[in-house]
């Protein structure tokens, strides 16, 4: 099955700073990756998601960058505030699987 | 639309007890999942189910059974709790498989604790 390697585990930023969360996959028909976000002691939800014919995807402050040679996705946050801290989790989407394989979190803090 | 329901919110079990965690959506989705968050920690696949009478095990199925009588709900049943099982748990679901433009939308949790 799908392996999804998330990276750093924690990260702390300065508001304002950027933040980048890397997540490396091993299944090459994996065709499907979203990011989703967990407010302390919140259900995860979804922030933006990217499909495997798309290199990059914007919403506002945040982005997502597929590399499908490298098999790697990053997350990216811009102009970091206080309410950007959380817990992000990226995942990745077999074309024919039934399951979503989650990475093991990354726990941003933005200090203001 | 109340999305993804799942009860209790909080429970405290002994040692040996049993208990089900019930979760029910309106979304008439047909996957449904069950996965527990260890403190500090990821998210790791209890079960799955992709349909009514259908279900899966997923990364970490010992301890735990699930039944999928209806589209609508999706109950785990903890036999003989264990410490280990002290966890927060969460429902989810989602129209299809891991594959674009699903998305899995969560319950709220339930927060259990095994003493």
């Amino acid at each position: 099955g799908e392996n999804v390697e998330q990276h750093p585990s924690t990260l702390s930023v300065q508001e304002g700073d950027s933040a980048v969360i890397k997540c490396t996959y091993s299944d090459s028909a994996s065709n499907y990756f979203p990011w989703y976000k967990q407010e302390l002691g919140k259900r995860p939800q979804l922030i933006i998601d990217i499909r495997s014919n798309v290199g990059e995807k914007k919403d506002q402050r945040i982005a997502v960058t597929l590399n499908k040679t490298a098999k790697h996705f990053s997350l990216h946050i811009t102009e970091t505030q206080p309410e950007d801290s959380a817990v992000y989790f990226c995942a990745a989407g077999p074309r024919t699987g039934n399951q979503f394989y989650f990475g093991t979190g990354t726990s941003l803090t933005v200090i203001p | 639309n109340a999305g993804v329901t799942q009860t209790p919110k909080f429970r405290i079990l002994k040692i040996g007890q049993s208990m089900t965690l019930q979760c029910a959506q309106d979304m008439n989705h047909n996957y449904m999942y069950w996965y527990r968050q260890d403190p500090g920690m990821g998210l790791k696949l209890i079960y799955y189910s992709v349909g009514a009478g259908i279900t899966d095990k997923g990364e970490v199925p010992n301890g735990y059974n699930v039944s999928r009588s209806t589209t609508e709900d999706f109950p785990l049943r903890l036999e003989l709790a264990a410490p280990s099982q002290t966890s927060v748990y969460f429902c989810a679901s989602s129209r299809g498989g891991g594959y674009a433009g699903n998305t899995i939308y969560f319950g709220e949790g339930s927060w259990l604790t095994v003493v």
